[in-house]
């Protein structure tokens, strides 16, 4: 069985400040996580994928994210909020041969100016 | 990459009807997954649709209620029958990458439907 915790629901950031999402993961055999980012009225777009290369992913829009296999963690950060990153952000992972993403509750991001 | 478009975008129904939303993908893929959006929340596997094969379902989804098809390898329609209120959502469908790597997957803008 697999699963995903996002710790916090809401997370406002001012303009310019880091921006730190977390994700912890729950799965019985290696991994692949992603990120996903859904603007208000829009679907998903993938942010980044880790798939058990590098463990440091560099993504679209600035933002990387480090998988951490001792904490079962992959967060999300970005190194400066641009008001364009306010959004709702998702965390997925998928194992074994189910090959279906399990998504976590997700976390609205409000950059503040 | 895949585009894919769904159909409609979004709809108002009444209880009781029944909605079929269309899928189509811009290249051939094996698996398609259907997700369920309830207001406020996050993303729900409803099924995955193989082309040539019965749907998957996942514990609390039953087919008499969403009814899928997969004639093709570009093309899948779910069907929210017998709809009520609690079936007010957005229904968006996916595909694994085409080339099969990674399992990440590429999602439509989504339907939003409301059940009155």
């Amino acid at each position: 069985a697999q699963s995903v915790t996002q710790l916090g629901s809401h997370v406002s950031v001012s303009e310019g400040a880091l921006v730190l999402l977390r994700c912890n993961y729950s799965s019985s055999v290696p991994p692949y996580l992603f990120w996903y980012v859904q603007y208000p009225n829009q679907g998903l777009q993938l942010l980044l994928k880790y798939t058990s290369a590098a463990t440091l992913v560099k993504g679209i829009n600035g933002f990387e994210a480090e998988f951490k296999k001792s904490e079962t963690s992959f967060h999300l950060t970005k190194p400066s909020a641009h008001m364009s990153d306010a959004a709702e952000y998702l965390c997925a992972v998928s194992s074994g041969s189910a090959r279906q993403l399990t998504f976590g509750s997700g976390t609205q991001l409000t950059v503040l100016p | 990459s895949a585009v894919i478009s769904q159909k409609p975008s979004r709809d108002i129904c009444q209880r009781g009807t029944s909605l079929t939303i269309q899928c189509q993908v811009d290249s051939q893929v094996t698996m398609m997954f259907w997700y369920r959006q309830q207001p406020g929340q996050s993303l729900t596997l409803i099924a995955t649709a193989n082309q040539g094969s019965e749907a998957t379902y996942e514990s609390g989804f039953v087919i008499d209620k969403f009814p899928i098809s997969r004639p093709n390898l570009t093309f899948s329609t779910l069907t929210v029958s017998n709809m009520s209120p609690e079936d007010s959502s957005i229904y968006l469908c996916s595909v694994e990458n085409p080339r099969g790597l990674s399992y990440e997957q590429y999602f439509g803008p989504g339907t939003r439907l409301t059940v009155t």
